[in-house]
């Protein structure tokens, strides 16, 4: 099956500068790569997604870069605010819908 | 549109006793996934269902770990018996579930969180 590591599991940034999670996958037929956001004690959330056909997505302060042949994909997060303090997961999913997640990546933005 | 309803939202058992989870999909979506979220883990899928038939249940614990979606709605986890390593959120979520293509985005209910004493 799918394997999708996260790096870093933890990361600290001052408010206004940017962050950068890497996830990496094993599967080459993984073609949709979402990224979730979860606050403490609730559900994940969708923030942004990626598709196989697409190497950039970006939508206002968030952006998500993929390459295929390297089969890694990264969450930017520009200007950060202290609201954006929260884990991160990346997945990876296939035709089929069989979703696999990383480890997350818990961020801290200092004020 | 409404959410992705579970129920209960927090259990606390003893090991070896039985419980159950259950989750009621967006009206519509024909894809329904449990995960068991450790806490300070990602969530890993346990079964995921396509209308009332089984996708993939490759990561679901078989000797303890059941799960059911008969009429193609709602779905139920079952635990039983229960051990201490089961404490986690148990998360379920679901998709449009149109066939061929890309993923589909899932949205995720609120979860049941189970503490095994």
């Amino acid at each position: 099956g799918e394997n999708v590591e996260q790096h870093p599991s933890t990361l600290s940034v001052q408010e206004g500068d940017s962050a950068v999670i890497k996830c990496t996958y094993s599967d080459s037929a993984s073609n949709y790569f979402p990224w979730y956001k979860q606050e403490l004690g609730k559900r994940p959330q969708l923030i942004i997604d990626i598709r196989s056909n697409v190497g950039e997505k970006k939508d206002q302060r968030i952006a998500v870069t993929l390459n295929k042949t390297a089969k890694h994909f990264s969450l930017h997060i520009t200007e950060t605010q202290p609201e954006d303090s929260a884990v991160y997961f990346c997945a990876a999913s296939r035709t089929g819908n069989q979703f696999y997640f990383g480890t997350g990546t818990s961020l801290t933005v200092i004020p | 549109e409404a959410g992705v309803a579970q129920s209960p939202r927090y259990k606390i058992i003893e090991k070896r006793q039985s419980v159950a989870f259950w989750c009621n999909p967006i009206s519509g979506h024909a894809t329904l996934y449990w995960y068991q979220q450790i806490l300070g883990q990602g969530p890993k899928l346990l079964i995921q269902f396509q209308n009332n038939g089984v996708v993939d249940d490759s990561q679901l614990p078989k000797d303890r770990f059941s799960a059911e979606r008969l009429k193609g709605v709602d779905s139920t986890l079952k635990i039983q018996p229960a051990k201490l390593e089961d404490s986690a959120v148990y998360l379920c979520a679901s998709s449009l579930g149109s066939s061929g293509g890309a993923g589909e985005t899932q949205y995720f209910g609120p979860g049941t969180r189970l503490l095994v004493l």
